[in-house]
């Protein structure tokens, strides 16, 4: 039972365009997302959140964008630097549940 | 500040043997969360405890799986009787609170491998 999901395993993006990863989730009562990014052989780093009560969070290259009626969130890089290749996941927990419930990651390959 | 640190990073043990692994959360963090990541596969999350508490173990195997924070040192997530297919990475994280929204940390995490 995948309850957040990432439906695109790889995605390939040019140095300086705009990344965009996709994740999509089944539990109405998530209320809380993360994105992580993770590089081989070592643990994943957090990146940015949003709480349910917005629909946007910015910090710095990064945004995140949270749609409830179509429980649907990505997360937009922009400008794509070479250092942000790693596979990025998302996260999701639901209020009283501290449990992450991780997607099965994205990985994003900037070409220079 | 130190972040969550993990021991040993890589862990080999054979079939039957026991593995223990280590966690220390961040400085001022109470809250640790274990996850464990099969190759190709996101993060899926076994246990939570505050010191001295296990708070949810929803994701942890009924059997040869035990974890613990005591009062001093770190947390221990014990597998006994180890299988190959208990070969993975695993991942602790500490928070600093709980209720309302926290991020978890992540520690660069332990590989064991069964042989």
């Amino acid at each position: 039972d995948q309850q957040v999901k990432q439906n695109s395993p790889s995605l390939s993006v040019q140095e300086g365009r705009i990344s965009i990863l996709n994740c999509d989730y089944t539990n109405s009562m998530f209320d809380y997302f993360l994105w992580y990014k993770k590089y081989p052989a070592e643990g994943p780093t957090f990146l940015i959140s949003i709480s349910s009560i917005k629909d946007k969070n910015e910090d710095g290259r990064f945004t995140v964008f949270l749609n409830k009626s179509a429980k649907h969130l990505s997360l937009h890089i922009v400008p794509s630097q070479p250092g942000d290749s790693a596979v990025y996941f998302c996260a999701a927990s639901a209020e009283g549940a501290q449990k992450l419930v991780f997607g099965q990651g994205t990985r994003l390959t900037i070409n220079p | 500040n130190a972040g969550v640190m993990q021991n040993p990073r890589h862990l080999v043990r054979r079939r039957g043997q026991e593995a223990r692994l280590r966690c220390s959360p961040m400085k001022g963090h109470s809250h640790v969360y274990w996850y464990r990541q099969l190759p190709e596969e996101g993060l899926k999350f076994m246990v939570y405890l505050q010191k001295e508490n296990i708070i949810d173990e929803s994701g942890m195997p009924k059997e040869r799986f035990s974890a613990e924070f005591p009062k001093e040192g770190p947390s221990i997530l014990r597998i006994q009787q180890v299988v190959r297919g208990d070969s993975a990475a695993y991942f602790c994280a500490s928070s600093p609170g709980a209720g309302g929204y926290y991020e978890q940390y992540f520690g660069p995490g332990t590989r064991l491998t069964v042989t």
